[in-house]
């Protein structure tokens, strides 16, 4: 059974940093493209940032270019999200995703974990 | 960017059918998804690759997505109580990545 537990949310200022991590089992890890997304109170899904199974394609919304930075630990069978300069509208659930095997067009959010909630405030 | 579009609501009466549509550009030379979301749990994919649908998926989830329109469709046919839920289209564009539509609140009444 895939399972993905999202780990690493919480409260934080306004320019500060947090890294969510996701540990993945039930698959074979390595086999796939991985991604973020995230959910703000109340509102819609929005897709973060995805990378392919060996890291070398590597995508992110526009609005957290320059700030987020995805990446994986095949080895582990972990996703990590280092983000920087966080600001009042990243606050969300963040959700670990398990892609397809490919990482560009026909791409799809197989399967999803329970997410971590991050806070952005004073 | 890329944009797809939905409804932000459906209505339906327990036993008929739901169509959701998503639109957006040239849509029908991508690949369309679609997931539900109930209240307080993470979405589940039930359409992929336009008209697949995952094995634990009921078969009254189907989905279209013609080759020469911008709307592709979910529908649901002999909705269900438990069909009440926000669904999302996805689609990819090789600018901006993974694109979902704004969510449709399916209404069972």
């Amino acid at each position: 059974e895939v399972q993905l537990v999202e780990s690493g949310g919480g409260l934080v200022q306004p320019g500060r940093s947090l890294r969510l991590a996701c540990v993945a089992s039930g698959f074979t890890f390595d086999d796939f493209a991985m991604h973020w997304a995230r959910q703000a109170p109340g509102k819609g899904l929005e897709w973060v940032s995805g990378i392919s199974w060996n890291s070398t394609s590597i995508g992110y919304v526009d609005s957290v270019k320059g700030r987020f930075t995805i990446s994986r630990d095949n080895a582990k069978n972990s996703l990590s999200l280092q983000m920087n300069s966080l600001r009042g509208e990243d606050t969300a659930l963040y959700y670990c995703a398990k892609g397809t095997r490919a990482y560009g067009s026909g791409s799809y959010l197989e399967r999803w974990g329970p997410g971590t909630l991050v806070t952005v405030s004073s | 960017s890329y944009e797809v579009t939905q409804p932000p609501s459906v209505s339906v009466s327990p036993g008929q059918t739901a169509r959701i549509t998503c639109t957006g550009d040239k849509l029908g030379d991508k690949y369309v998804c679609w997931y539900q979301q109930k209240p307080g749990q993470s979405p589940v994919l039930v359409i992929y690759q336009d008209t697949k649908r995952p094995s634990e998926i009921p078969e009254r989830f189907s989905g279209s997505n013609s080759g020469n329109t911008d709307t592709a469709t979910l529908t649901i046919s002999g909705t269900q109580a438990m069909d009440e839920a926000d669904y999302y289209c996805q689609a990819w564009d090789n600018s901006t990545s993974v694109v979902f539509g704004g969510g449709t609140k399916l209404t069972v009444l």
